[in-house]
């Protein structure tokens, strides 16, 4: 199956850590990407190849993959962070980008 | 600065097409891919399609096969993207977006988004 599967919602509350998971049979093997969409306002991608950041982004975004899972980690949550989050990954079977289901992260 | 400016909202009837404008500047056009994903109201992403230097050919979305054309024009560096055969399902916001040449690239710049309606 093509499907990224994420949780609908995530809550934390300030200063928390938030871990947004995107699952997949063996996404392990794939190059897996995250955005983050705010209201209103189109995506911005917080981390790209699992784990690197592009430039601007703080370093409390940070991103991993393995076997079936790969994970978004936002550590020391803040009010600013409240947003919709998506896995991507470029699927070869399909020969398509496929996008998560999205997680919306609530800061409590 | 890259940007990508998108060509204004529009309001469509049912059965009629759609093109939207997608201009780039700041960068060498001709090294990027540009992408078209769309998001319904309160809905996910959801990828069309896009031009991937790799491939060389439009690539699209099974769903939209058919339906979409997406097209690019060196001179004037703007990529485009035509929906046809438009119903209510396809109002939506429509982004273009620049990833890297090979597919497994990410997006690292967005437009703004165009809001296409379709009503009667």
């Amino acid at each position: 199956s093509s499907v990224l599967t994420q949780p609908p919602s995530v809550s934390v509350a300030p200063g928390q850590t938030a871990t947004i998971t995107c699952e997949r049979y063996n996404i392990g093997s794939r190059s897996v990407h995250w955005y983050q969409q705010k209201p209103g306002q189109a995506p911005v991608l917080v981390v790209y190849a699992d784990s690197d950041r592009p430039s601007g982004i703080p370093e409390r975004f940070s991103g991993s993959n393995s076997a079936n899972t790969a994970t978004l980690t936002i550590s020391r949550v803040e009010v600013g962070d409240e947003a919709d989050y998506y896995c991507q990954v470029w699927d070869n079977d399909s020969v398509s980008y496929v996008f998560g289901t999205g997680t919306k992260v609530t800061v409590l | 600065q890259v940007q990508l400016v998108q060509s204004g909202a529009a309001v469509k009837k049912p059965g009629s097409s759609v093109k939207v404008s997608c201009k780039a500047s700041g960068d060498t056009f001709s090294s990027y891919a540009f992408n078209w994903v769309r998001q319904a109201p309160g809905q996910g992403l959801e990828w069309m399609g896009g031009i991937i230097p790799f491939f060389g050919i439009p690539n699209y979305a099974q769903q939209f096969q058919g339906r979409v054309t997406i097209t690019r024009d060196e001179s004037t560096s703007t990529a485009y993207m035509e929906l046809s055969s438009l119903t209510s399902e396809d109002t939506a916001m429509y982004y273009c977006a620049r990833a890297g040449q090979m597919p497994i690239s990410w997006f690292d710049y967005w437009g703004q988004g165009t809001l296409v309606t379709v009503s009667s």
